[in-house]
Formats: C-alpha cells, structure tokens, sequence
C-alpha cells in the first residue's frame, strides 16, 4: 500500500524564520515520483518540485531547498527566511512508477507566517 | 496566473438543479483529472482522463457525470446532488497519465449545495 505521512498539521513561525516541513512515504515500488504542491487560501495547488526515486540529489531553488532520502523513505522540504506570502497548506504526493495518474497524498501542513 | 481555468469559480445550487463544471487547458496535455477537495483535507481523485478516454472512476456516485469532449476541455455534470457534495472540485492536467510529469491544478470551484 502507498501512504504519505505528513506528521505536522500546523506551523506556526515569525517570518525571516527557517521552517521545516516533514514528509515520509511508504512504498514498496522501486520507481516512484514524490512531489511537493502549495495551497494558498485561493484554492490553487501549485506545483513546486517533482524527485524520482532514482534521484536522491537534493535541490536548492531560491529560499526553498528539499531533502530526499530514501534510507529514511522522506522528502523533506525547508523554507529559509521565510516570508508572509510563503503561508498556505503544503502538501507532499507520492505517484507510484506503474498505476495511471494517481496521486496519493499526505493530510498537508499548514503554514503561518506571522510579520 | 494558472494555465488550467476552471469555470465558475463558485457554484450555489439547490439538491434538484443541474449545473456543469468546466476545465480548459492549452498546453497541449493528454490526461486531464477531476478532485474533490473538503476543508482541511487533501485532495481526492475523481476521475482521469487519458487522451480523451476515461481511465479511472473512482466508484463516483452517479450524481456525478464527466465528459471530455476533446483534448483541451473537460466537463463535470452535476445532478441531484447533495449537501454533502458540497467542496472544492479541482480540475489538473499533466502531459500523459504516467510517468514523472506533474499535474498543474487549476483554482478550483467552490461548490455550495443548499
């Protein structure tokens, strides 16, 4: 079975804080994709990043950087000096390599950025 | 400003009107997906589309009915629904139904059912 764990309902931060969202996946696939999306109060979800289970290297891209390590089966995203505008609900998706379309998704965080 | 648009963007209706939802894309995406989102909770699939075909039916009730007339648009039916219907319904496209390509979500219809 494929599970996304999102361990943390709500964070809560000053901004200029770093925050750390946790993200930890089960499955028993060898190829799988794991993704990151952003939910802003207007309901979008916006795409961020995509990692394939053959590529641990992690990335940095502006004030966002991810962790993925599959030893510990997570994909960990981290927000550097994070802003106002960076509070919505995030969400992290595993796609399994085989099934058609389908995204299993954890709970999602959500995450305050007080000024 | 999102290149999945999604028509209206919010939707009051009584348990006996009919109404559709419509999703348009133009980036050339051969799978197109229907989710239906309650507060505070993830996204659940719906259905997908593949290259104008339905893929997968998540044991949607029938109330609900989904039609992709062609590879850019697609369409939610809405008949006879009821209060707990009420969410957001997010239409997403990606470039086929497998594989690493991720979905691009569009802002989604508030749907209200009174």
């Amino acid at each position: 079975a494929q599970k996304v764990t999102q361990a943390q309902t709500e964070i809560s931060v000053v901004e200029k804080e770093d925050v750390t969202l946790d993200c930890v996946y089960e499955t028993r696939d060898t190829t799988y994709y794991l993704f990151w999306y952003k939910q802003p109060p207007s309901g979008e979800l916006v795409f961020l990043i995509r990692r394939n289970s053959f590529d641990e290297q992690n990335e940095i891209s502006g004030r966002y950087s991810w962790n993925f390590q599959k030893s510990t089966s997570s994909f960990n995203f981290t927000i550097t000096a994070s802003q106002v505008v960076d509070s919505a609900v995030y969400f992290c998706a595993l796609r399994r390599g085989s099934t058609l379309g389908r995204l299993y998704f954890g709970r999602g965080t959500q995450l305050t950025v007080w000024p | 400003d999102t290149e999945v648009t999604q028509t209206p963007k919010h939707l009051v209706m009584g348990m006996t009107n009919k109404k559709s939802l419509k999703c348009e894309q133009h980036m050339g995406h051969r799978a197109m997906y229907w989710y239906k989102q309650k507060a505070k909770k993830p996204p659940e699939l719906m259905f997908v589309y593949s290259y104008e075909k339905l893929s997968i039916n998540e044991s949607v009730p029938s109330r609900f009915s989904p039609e992709c007339p062609n590879s850019s648009l697609l369409n939610l039916h809405l008949h006879a629904l009821q209060p707990e219907d009420s969410a957001l319904y997010l239409c997403a496209s990606s470039q086929e139904v497998t594989g690493d390509q991720p979905q691009h979500f569009g802002d989604g219809t508030r749907l209200s059912i009174l």
